[in-house]
């Protein structure tokens, strides 16, 4: 499994764009990158996911570069409710078994 | 359903009972995970089940532990004779094969 390295926390400013990096040096050929967010008291939801380039949705953006070791989840204009622990996987989607959670990032949007 | 059901939502039992957790999955989905969450700490993976076996168990914390899920559907984890350290929030997840994995609410499990 591709072992994961992201920032401990974070803090921003409502409004403010935000980007989270992840580093997974030993990235495989298969492996896509995933991104997950969690709030208190609930389990994690899935936000975006890419294997290389760029991928872009309603809710985040996952910037991919070239030689594929790091990641950067970027979220537009945070507000409070973005407060959470993001988590980023790397894994093999063909395979049950790549569901590995690091530690994650807590971010914390202040007003 | 709609979603991943886990029950019970909280649950609150002695020292050295057993207890049996339970999550339904998204139909159709042939991936379960089972994880352990204690306050404030990250997801400890336990175990997972393709279809109804589960190649990998290295994750159960003890043999106290096990999981068996049957017709590809609903999956029980069983912990037995609990101890405090057990404590935790003991979530589910299903997934069509490796890809967006949804998770349940959880179950809360307290030890006293």
């Amino acid at each position: 499994l591709a072992k994961t390295t992201q920032p401990i926390s974070m803090d921003s400013y409502e409004g403010q764009e935000v980007n989270i990096t992840c580093s997974h040096n030993n990235i495989a050929t298969n492996d896509y990158i995933t991104w997950y967010q969690q709030f208190p008291s609930q389990g994690p939801r899935f936000i975006i996911q890419g294997y290389k380039t760029k991928v872009t949705n309603e809710v985040a953006s996952l910037f991919i570069p070239a030689d594929r070791k790091s990641s950067t989840l970027s979220l537009p204009r945070v507000s409070l409710s973005d407060t959470a622990v993001y988590y980023c996987l790397v894994g093999d989607t063909g395979s049950a078994r790549q569901l590995t959670f690091g530690s994650g990032t807590q971010l914390t949007v202040l007003p | 359903g709609a979603g991943v059901s886990q029950s019970p939502s909280n649950k609150v039992t002695e020292k050295g009972k057993d207890v049996e957790l339970r999550c339904d999955p998204i139909s159709g989905h042939t991936a379960l995970y089972w994880y352990r969450q204690s306050l404030g700490q990250g997801l400890e993976f336990l175990i997972y089940f393709q279809g109804n076996s589960a190649p990998d168990k290295s994750g159960l914390p003890s043999d106290r532990f096990s999981a068996e899920r049957t017709g590809g559907s609903v999956s029980t984890l069983t912990i037995q004779r609990t101890q405090q350290e057990d404590s935790a929030v003991y979530l589910c997840a299903s997934s069509l094969m490796g890809i967006e994995a949804f998770f349940g609410q959880g179950t809360r499990l307290t030890v006293v």
